[in-house]
Protein backbone atom coordinates (compact mmCIF):
# COMPACT_ATOMS: atom_id res chain seq x y z
CA UNK A 1 0.00 0.00 0.00
CA UNK A 2 0.79 3.66 -0.46
CA UNK A 3 2.12 5.63 2.35
CA UNK A 4 3.21 9.93 2.56
CA UNK A 5 5.59 11.08 4.92
CA UNK A 6 6.13 14.46 6.06
CA UNK A 7 8.69 15.91 8.36
CA UNK A 8 9.29 17.87 10.67
CA UNK A 9 5.53 17.62 11.85
CA UNK A 10 5.88 20.90 13.58
CA UNK A 11 8.24 24.07 12.81
CA UNK A 12 8.78 27.24 15.05
CA UNK A 13 11.27 29.55 12.99
CA UNK A 14 12.79 33.05 12.92
CA UNK A 15 11.43 35.97 10.53
CA UNK A 16 14.37 35.66 7.45
CA UNK A 17 15.75 31.92 8.42
CA UNK A 18 15.60 29.16 5.96
CA UNK A 19 13.16 26.97 5.28
CA UNK A 20 13.49 22.97 4.08
CA UNK A 21 10.57 20.69 4.38
CA UNK A 22 10.25 17.12 3.16
CA UNK A 23 7.28 15.16 1.52
CA UNK A 24 7.80 11.54 0.76
CA UNK A 25 5.86 8.98 -1.05
CA UNK A 26 6.39 5.40 -0.77
CA UNK A 27 4.62 2.07 -2.82
CA UNK A 28 3.96 4.06 -5.94
CA UNK A 29 5.85 5.30 -9.17
CA UNK A 30 5.83 8.40 -10.86
CA UNK A 31 3.02 10.11 -8.88
CA UNK A 32 1.97 13.51 -9.09
CA UNK A 33 3.09 15.51 -6.38
CA UNK A 34 2.20 18.68 -4.61
CA UNK A 35 2.22 21.33 -1.57
CA UNK A 36 -0.74 22.91 -0.52
CA UNK A 37 -0.42 25.51 2.46
CA UNK A 38 -3.45 25.89 4.65
CA UNK A 39 -4.02 29.34 6.49
CA UNK A 40 -7.24 29.43 9.45
CA UNK A 41 -10.06 30.66 7.33
CA UNK A 42 -8.84 30.80 3.87
CA UNK A 43 -9.13 26.94 2.76
CA UNK A 44 -6.05 24.87 0.63
CA UNK A 45 -4.23 26.95 -1.73
CA UNK A 46 -2.22 25.47 -4.03
CA UNK A 47 1.54 25.96 -3.87
CA UNK A 48 3.21 23.68 -6.24
CA UNK A 49 3.13 20.55 -8.59
CA UNK A 50 5.33 18.29 -9.67
CA UNK A 51 4.04 15.31 -13.17
CA UNK A 52 8.24 14.13 -12.69
CA UNK A 53 11.60 14.61 -12.10
CA UNK A 54 12.79 18.16 -12.02
CA UNK A 55 9.29 19.21 -13.33
CA UNK A 56 7.93 21.73 -11.15
CA UNK A 57 4.78 24.15 -11.72
CA UNK A 58 4.35 27.10 -9.64
CA UNK A 59 0.19 28.35 -8.92
CA UNK A 60 1.65 31.66 -7.26
CA UNK A 61 3.84 33.89 -6.77
CA UNK A 62 5.45 33.81 -3.57
CA UNK A 63 8.42 33.47 -1.42
CA UNK A 64 8.58 29.98 -1.76
CA UNK A 65 10.00 27.39 -4.25
CA UNK A 66 9.90 23.58 -4.56
CA UNK A 67 11.68 20.93 -5.84
CA UNK A 68 11.81 17.67 -6.73
CA UNK A 69 15.44 15.90 -6.36
CA UNK A 70 14.19 12.17 -6.73
CA UNK A 71 11.01 10.35 -8.51
CA UNK A 72 8.86 10.22 -4.88
CA UNK A 73 10.80 13.00 -3.26
CA UNK A 74 9.07 16.38 -2.55
CA UNK A 75 10.56 19.05 -1.14
CA UNK A 76 9.34 23.11 -0.18
CA UNK A 77 12.08 25.44 0.76
CA UNK A 78 12.48 29.10 1.39
CA UNK A 79 15.75 31.53 1.29
CA UNK A 80 13.97 33.72 4.07
CA UNK A 81 10.88 33.29 5.67
CA UNK A 82 8.04 36.08 6.13
CA UNK A 83 6.14 36.20 8.68
CA UNK A 84 3.27 35.70 6.54
CA UNK A 85 4.85 31.72 5.62
CA UNK A 86 3.25 30.65 8.58
CA UNK A 87 0.68 27.99 8.16
CA UNK A 88 -0.41 24.23 7.56
CA UNK A 89 2.04 22.69 5.06
CA UNK A 90 0.00 19.25 3.00
CA UNK A 91 1.78 17.75 0.32
CA UNK A 92 -0.21 15.34 -1.29
CA UNK A 93 -0.04 12.91 -4.12
CA UNK A 94 -1.98 11.19 -6.94
CA UNK A 95 -1.63 8.50 -9.47
CA UNK A 96 -1.41 9.70 -13.04
CA UNK A 97 -4.65 10.89 -14.44
CA UNK A 98 -7.39 11.79 -12.55
CA UNK A 99 -7.92 9.48 -9.40
CA UNK A 100 -7.82 9.70 -5.47
CA UNK A 101 -5.76 12.63 -4.49
CA UNK A 102 -4.42 11.27 -1.35
CA UNK A 103 -2.28 14.05 1.73
CA UNK A 104 0.41 13.48 4.30
CA UNK A 105 -0.10 14.13 8.06
CA UNK A 106 0.83 18.06 7.09
CA UNK A 107 3.70 20.45 8.88
CA UNK A 108 3.26 23.25 10.92
CA UNK A 109 4.83 26.59 10.45
CA UNK A 110 5.16 29.31 12.70
CA UNK A 111 7.11 31.99 11.67
CA UNK A 112 7.85 34.49 14.75
CA UNK B 1 -12.29 30.26 -12.53
CA UNK B 2 -13.98 27.95 -10.23
CA UNK B 3 -15.89 28.16 -6.59
CA UNK B 4 -16.67 25.77 -4.26
CA UNK B 5 -18.72 26.96 -1.48
CA UNK B 6 -19.84 24.96 1.49
CA UNK B 7 -22.75 25.69 3.36
CA UNK B 8 -22.91 25.44 6.51
CA UNK B 9 -19.70 26.31 7.97
CA UNK B 10 -20.50 24.65 11.35
CA UNK B 11 -22.93 22.36 12.27
CA UNK B 12 -23.66 20.12 15.40
CA UNK B 13 -25.91 17.58 15.68
CA UNK B 14 -26.94 15.17 18.23
CA UNK B 15 -25.37 11.57 18.33
CA UNK B 16 -27.50 9.12 15.97
CA UNK B 17 -28.80 12.04 13.62
CA UNK B 18 -28.41 11.50 9.99
CA UNK B 19 -26.98 14.69 8.57
CA UNK B 20 -26.40 16.30 5.10
CA UNK B 21 -23.37 18.67 4.22
CA UNK B 22 -23.47 20.61 0.77
CA UNK B 23 -20.85 21.73 -1.97
CA UNK B 24 -21.52 23.83 -4.85
CA UNK B 25 -19.47 24.63 -7.34
CA UNK B 26 -19.48 27.30 -9.98
CA UNK B 27 -18.07 25.61 -13.18
CA UNK B 28 -19.59 22.00 -14.23
CA UNK B 29 -17.29 21.09 -16.89
CA UNK B 30 -15.71 19.21 -14.01
CA UNK B 31 -13.94 15.30 -13.70
CA UNK B 32 -14.71 14.00 -10.56
CA UNK B 33 -15.51 15.69 -6.87
CA UNK B 34 -14.01 14.27 -3.99
CA UNK B 35 -14.83 14.65 -0.28
CA UNK B 36 -12.06 14.62 2.18
CA UNK B 37 -12.16 14.28 6.56
CA UNK B 38 -9.87 16.87 8.64
CA UNK B 39 -8.95 16.08 12.03
CA UNK B 40 -7.73 19.37 13.88
CA UNK B 41 -4.06 19.48 13.28
CA UNK B 42 -3.68 16.47 10.68
CA UNK B 43 -3.82 15.84 6.88
CA UNK B 44 -6.78 15.22 4.62
CA UNK B 45 -8.67 11.94 4.68
CA UNK B 46 -10.19 11.17 1.43
CA UNK B 47 -13.58 9.67 1.81
CA UNK B 48 -15.23 9.46 -1.62
CA UNK B 49 -14.78 9.87 -4.92
CA UNK B 50 -16.96 10.41 -7.48
CA UNK B 51 -16.30 10.87 -10.95
CA UNK B 52 -18.39 13.45 -13.43
CA UNK B 53 -20.53 9.83 -15.12
CA UNK B 54 -21.44 9.04 -11.72
CA UNK B 55 -24.32 9.89 -9.90
CA UNK B 56 -23.54 8.90 -6.25
CA UNK B 57 -20.90 6.63 -3.99
CA UNK B 58 -21.44 4.82 -1.24
CA UNK B 59 -18.85 3.92 1.85
CA UNK B 60 -20.16 2.65 5.12
CA UNK B 61 -22.70 5.20 6.48
CA UNK B 62 -20.96 7.72 4.03
CA UNK B 63 -22.92 8.32 0.68
CA UNK B 64 -21.95 11.03 -1.71
CA UNK B 65 -24.35 12.65 -4.33
CA UNK B 66 -22.68 14.80 -7.51
CA UNK B 67 -25.40 16.66 -9.37
CA UNK B 68 -23.03 17.80 -11.97
CA UNK B 69 -25.63 20.34 -14.14
CA UNK B 70 -26.58 22.21 -10.89
CA UNK B 71 -23.40 21.74 -9.72
CA UNK B 72 -24.17 20.25 -6.48
CA UNK B 73 -23.49 17.50 -3.78
CA UNK B 74 -23.98 16.49 -0.75
CA UNK B 75 -22.43 14.27 1.54
CA UNK B 76 -25.05 12.51 4.07
CA UNK B 77 -24.07 10.70 6.71
CA UNK B 78 -26.04 7.94 8.47
CA UNK B 79 -26.39 7.66 12.30
CA UNK B 80 -23.42 9.96 13.20
CA UNK B 81 -21.39 9.10 16.31
CA UNK B 82 -19.05 11.38 18.22
CA UNK B 83 -16.27 9.81 16.04
CA UNK B 84 -17.72 11.90 13.24
CA UNK B 85 -16.34 15.14 14.57
CA UNK B 86 -14.66 16.64 12.34
CA UNK B 87 -14.11 19.02 9.18
CA UNK B 88 -15.29 17.98 6.12
CA UNK B 89 -13.75 19.35 3.17
CA UNK B 90 -15.23 19.00 -0.65
CA UNK B 91 -12.98 19.50 -3.46
CA UNK B 92 -13.48 19.46 -7.33
CA UNK B 93 -11.21 18.12 -10.15
CA UNK B 94 -11.25 20.54 -13.30
CA UNK B 95 -9.48 22.13 -15.66
CA UNK B 96 -7.34 24.94 -15.04
CA UNK B 97 -5.80 26.18 -17.32
CA UNK B 98 -1.78 25.86 -18.94
CA UNK B 99 -2.26 21.97 -19.53
CA UNK B 100 -2.92 21.16 -15.94
CA UNK B 101 -5.96 19.89 -14.02
CA UNK B 102 -6.10 20.86 -10.16
CA UNK B 103 -8.23 20.00 -6.92
CA UNK B 104 -10.18 23.02 -5.84
CA UNK B 105 -11.20 23.38 -2.40
CA UNK B 106 -14.27 24.73 -0.62
CA UNK B 107 -13.40 25.76 3.28
CA UNK B 108 -15.05 23.13 4.72
CA UNK B 109 -18.33 22.21 7.07
CA UNK B 110 -17.06 21.62 10.78
CA UNK B 111 -19.17 19.22 12.07
CA UNK B 112 -19.80 18.48 15.74
CA UNK B 113 -21.75 15.45 17.18
CA UNK B 114 -22.86 15.95 20.30
CA UNK B 115 -23.09 12.35 22.55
Amino acid sequence: SQTIHQWPATLVQPVGSPLSLECTVEGTSNPNLYWYRQAAGRGLQLLFYSVGIGQISSEVPQNLSASRPQDRQFILSSKKLLLSDSGFYLCAWRAGGMGTQYFGPGTRLTVL
Amino acid sequence: KQEVTQIPAALSVPEGENLVLNCSFTDSAIYNLQWFRQDPGKGLTSLLLIQSSQREQTSGRLNASLDKSSGRSTLYIAASQPGDSATYLCAVHAYSGAGSYQLTFGKGTKLSVIP
